[in-house]
């Protein structure tokens, strides 16, 4: 059965950093294509970002309010999709999912002094 | 960036059938996007409805389904259920990135 769980969630302050972790099981983690997904408290879903297989270069793509704070990598011997956060704002409270096709349960980042 | 455009709401009696559409400011919404849709109920993590335009996965019920329908990208109900009353989102694929639509409050009364 296929299983995402994200981790690393927190209080930060504004300006600080933060990783999260996504451990995959269940199915061919290296084979796929991962996305990382937020929603803020009441509001929709927003896409951050996502990184592509090895075969398909391994490369990122991140949402413009996330470019050059946020970074996606990815560990295909451990299973496991990371988002490193950096310069922390405000709005970047919200819940942190990572998908494929499947959804982990999220974990709460919560960005405030 | 690309707008993805949702209806806000829509309400659909039971066993009703009721059409969400998703549709892409940059033109025709087409398979190349690889249209998902996603399903929210209050308080739960969202789940895949469907992926890649029309495919289904296996707890995604049967009165559920996807299609291009014109411009856009589609979800159809057919014979709503009480509990099929939730948010439903679709993402559309472009180069290099992604974007979600604004999501559709589906109201079953």
């Amino acid at each position: 059965e296929e299983h995402l769980v994200e981790s690393g969630g927190g209080l930060v302050k504004p300006g600080g950093s933060l990783r999260l972790s996504c451990a995959a099981s269940g199915f061919a983690f290296s084979n796929v294509w991962m996305n990382w997904v937020r929603q803020a408290p009441g509001k929709g879903l927003e896409w951050v970002g996502q990184i592509r297989t090895k075969t398909d270069g391994g490369t990122a793509d991140y949402a413009a309010p996330v470019k050059g704070r946020f970074t996606i990598s990815r560990d295909d011997s451990k299973n496991t999709l990371y988002l490193q956060m950096n310069s922390l704002k405000t709005e970047d409270t919200a819940v942190y999912y990572c998908i494929t096709t499947y959804w982990g349960p999220g974990t709460l980042v919560t960005v405030s002094s | 960036q690309a707008v993805v455009t949702q209806e806000p709401s829509l309400t659909v009696p039971p066993g009703g059938t009721v059409t969400l559409t998703c549709g892409s400011s940059t033109g025709a919404v087409t398979s190349g996007h690889y249209p998902y849709w996603f399903q929210q109920k209050p308080g739960q993590a969202p789940r895949t409805l469907i992926y890649d335009t029309s495919n289904k996965h296996s707890w995604t019920p049967a009165r559920f389904s996807g299609s291009l329908l014109g411009a856009n990208a589609a979800l159809t109900l057919s014979g709503a259920q009480p509990e099929d009353e939730a948010d439903y989102y679709c993402i559309l694929a472009y180069p290099n990135s992604r974007v979600f639509g604004g999501g559709t409050k589906l109201t079953v009364l």
